[in-house]
């Protein structure tokens, strides 16, 4: 299994407070994405990670902020958490390999907003 | 704007039957991927699709890649209970830093 960890697993906050969620890596691969994940929405993403400190929105990026600080470590910070917010989010790693660039996923992280 | 659409989104099949998944997705991609998610559970990789015509195997189901029709297929040979579980296809957006779209997913229930 590829080396991927998300903490924490589970988290329940209040609205209004800010949230970070952490994904760490031991693969040293460059890509790094943060999705959320809701039922009947498959799963979308909210910003990626193409090396240290380079990233991008995906397509649900609103209310959410990330940082790349070293290879390892991709951070996903909501500002200030929404009951809209409450889902299950999945950090994915990727290899550099061009022609796979299969992604692999976390364990996730149960988010709930009261 | 890359679009993917699976159906059918829910499937409940008898054992020993066979089905087939189907993903269409909306732009030129020549890169797509098939994932089996068991409840309360991460993805896991099934199937990398890299190239028109392209078919893959394992046990009881075969994923298959028809680029120019921008279709993909999950076929089910005699199913058992151990396939029930949620089957996401995603297709690579082309030159992207390798983003995915995931299709909608497709919740199998295999019952005896």
């Amino acid at each position: 299994d590829a080396g991927i960890t998300q903490s924490p697993r589970h988290k329940v906050t209040e609205t209004g407070t800010p949230v970070t969620l952490r994904c760490h890596q031991t693969e040293n691969h460059r890509y790094m994405y943060w999705y959320r994940q809701d039922p009947g929405h498959g799963l979308r993403l909210i910003h990626y990670s193409y090396g240290v400190k380079d990233t991008d929105k995906g397509e649900v990026s609103d209310g959410y902020s990330v940082s790349r600080s070293k290879t390892e470590d991709f951070l996903l910070t909501l500002e200030s958490a929404t009951s809209s917010q409450t889902s299950v989010y999945f950090c994915a790693i990727s290899e550099s390999d061009r022609v796979r660039h299969e992604q692999y996923f976390g364990p996730g992280t149960r988010l709930t907003v009261t | 704007e890359l679009k993917v659409e699976q159906n059918p989104l829910f499937l409940s099949m008898q054992e020993g039957k066979n089905y087939t998944i189907y993903c269409n997705y909306s732009t030129t991609s020549d890169r797509l991927y098939w994932y089996r998610q068991d409840p309360g559970k991460s993805l896991e990789s099934l199937f990398v699709l890299l190239s028109n015509g392209a078919v893959k195997q394992e046990g009881r189901l075969m994923a298959s890649l028809d680029t120019k029709a921008r279709l993909s297929t999950l076929h089910i040979t005699a199913a058992v209970h151990d396939l029930s579980a949620t089957y996401f296809c995603a297709v690579d957006n082309r030159g992207s830093n390798y983003k995915l779209t995931f299709g909608k997913g497709t919740l199998l229930t295999v019952n005896p």
